[in-house]
This record gives structure tokens, C-alpha cells and sequence, in this order.
């Protein structure tokens, strides 16, 4: 799976868009962008996914470059509990292992 | 929808011993789980992908013998630490993914696992 690369860490004001950068430079044309955030000590939440399409979920909203070659994750009204490590993964998907990396961890103040 | 359960949520034991922990499946069938493991301020490492019926493949430098996965039918998945250790300690947490489909996996809360 192709590496993703993100900023260690960000903030934001309560109520504002977050926009989670992450590049992933040598992704391949079978292989999705995953995002996921792990609030303090407990187990991972899918939040998105998409190929190459921009998606939006109740939660948030992928967008994905043209050559697909990094996206950005949107929360568009950030609060207090979106606190967490967001990771961005490169996957195929199928029967394919998720492999985490640092993550970004994003800070929400008040 | 997709919840994933794990129990115990945390536990504690003594040096030597082995401990069970169960990850669930509730309102899905998950022909694929996996099995990571976190130590306190790193990432999530991928130890075992176990599949339905068949044997667990487990990642390089994880001992198959010492955790031992069993996944019986398509909403339960167990991992034993044999012989536990003291740096065996670590926060275990299991996902699924839905079966027939590329999608994403979904995540347990996770088991705190304490050796003493």
C-alpha cells in the first residue's frame, strides 16, 4: 500500500471547518483513501473513504485531487469531541490489511 | 449499524498466565477480522488477519504460539495471549470488515491488557 504522509498536528476553533491535509504521492490506480480518527484509549472510527470522487458523509467530506496524489478530510463545523488522531490510509480494500501511520492529531478549542 | 464489541474492556493478570479476549461482530457478518495491538503513545500495529474457517495469518515478528486467534464463525473472533508477560501489556483492539464487500473495516473499543 502506497505511504501517506500528514502534519503531526493541527488546530482549530470550535464551529469552523477543519481541513485535514494528507499526501499520498505514490498511490496506484486500484487504491482508496481511507480516514479514520481514534478518540483518546478507545478503538479506531471510520469516518470516509473514497477512489477518486469527492464524498461526503454525514460526518465529513473527502476531496480528492485530480491526480489524486493527496486529499483533504472536512469537517465543516469542528466541536470539542472531534478532538482526535485522524490517519489517513492508502488501501486497496479488498482482503487488505489497514497499515497506520503517526496520524494527524487535531486539537478543537473552545 | 456495524458495531464491533470486545470483551473483556480491560484486564489484569499475573505474570505466566493467559488471557481470552473476544471480539464481536453485533448486526453484521465479518468474514475478515484483525487483530492490532497499541502501546501508550504509538500507532496501531496490525498483528493477525484471522478469517472465517481457516488459519489466522499473523504479521512478521508476531508469534503465532503466543497469541493464539480463533475465529469460529462470522460474528466471533478470540485472541489467548499465552504466558503473558509484563511487556505484554498493551491496549488490544480488533476490527471486521463486512463480509462480501472492499470496504471499511470497523473497530472494537478495544481491551486493556495489564500484566503484573
Amino acid at each position: 500500500d502506497a505511504k501517506t504522509t500528514q502534519p503531526p498536528s493541527m488546530d482549530c476553533a470550535e464551529g469552523r471547518a477543519a481541513n485535514l491535509p494528507c499526501n499520498h504521492s505514490t498511490i496506484s490506480g486500484n487504491e482508496y483513501v481511507y480516514w479514520y480518527r481514534q478518540i483518546h484509549s478507545q478503538g479506531p472510527q471510520y469516518i470516509i473513504h473514497g477512489l477518486k470522487n469527492n464524498e461526503t458523509n454525514e460526518m465529513a467530506s473527502l476531496i480528492i485531487t485530480e491526480d489524486r496524489k493527496s486529499s483533504t478530510l472536512i469537517l465543516p463545523h469542528a466541536t470539542l469531541r472531534d478532538t482526535a488522531v485522524y490517519y489517513c490510509i492508502a488501501s486497496t480494500g479488498a482482503n487488505s490489511k489497514l497499515t497506520f501511520g503517526k496520524g494527524i492529531t487535531l486539537s478543537v478549542r473552545p | 449499524g456495524a458495531v464491533v464489541s470486545q470483551h473483556p474492556s480491560w484486564v489484569i493478570c499475573k505474570s505466566g498466565t493467559s488471557v481470552k479476549i473476544e471480539c464481536r461482530s453485533l448486526d453484521f457478518q465479518a468474514t475478515t477480522m484483525f487483530w492490532y495491538r497499541q502501546f501508550p503513545k504509538q500507532s496501531l500495529m496490525l498483528m493477525a488477519t484471522s478469517n472465517e474457517g481457516s488459519k489466522a495469518t499473523y504479521e512478521q515478528g508476531v508469534e503465532k504460539d503466543k497469541f493464539l486467534i480463533n475465529h469460529a464463525s462470522l460474528t466471533l473472533s478470540t485472541l489467548t495471549v499465552t504466558s503473558a508477560h509484563p511487556e505484554d501489556s498493551s491496549f488490544y483492539i480488533c476490527s471486521a470488515r463486512l463480509a462480501g464487500s472492499h470496504s471499511e473495516q470497523y473497530f472494537g473499543p478495544g481491551t486493556r491488557l495489564t500484566v503484573t
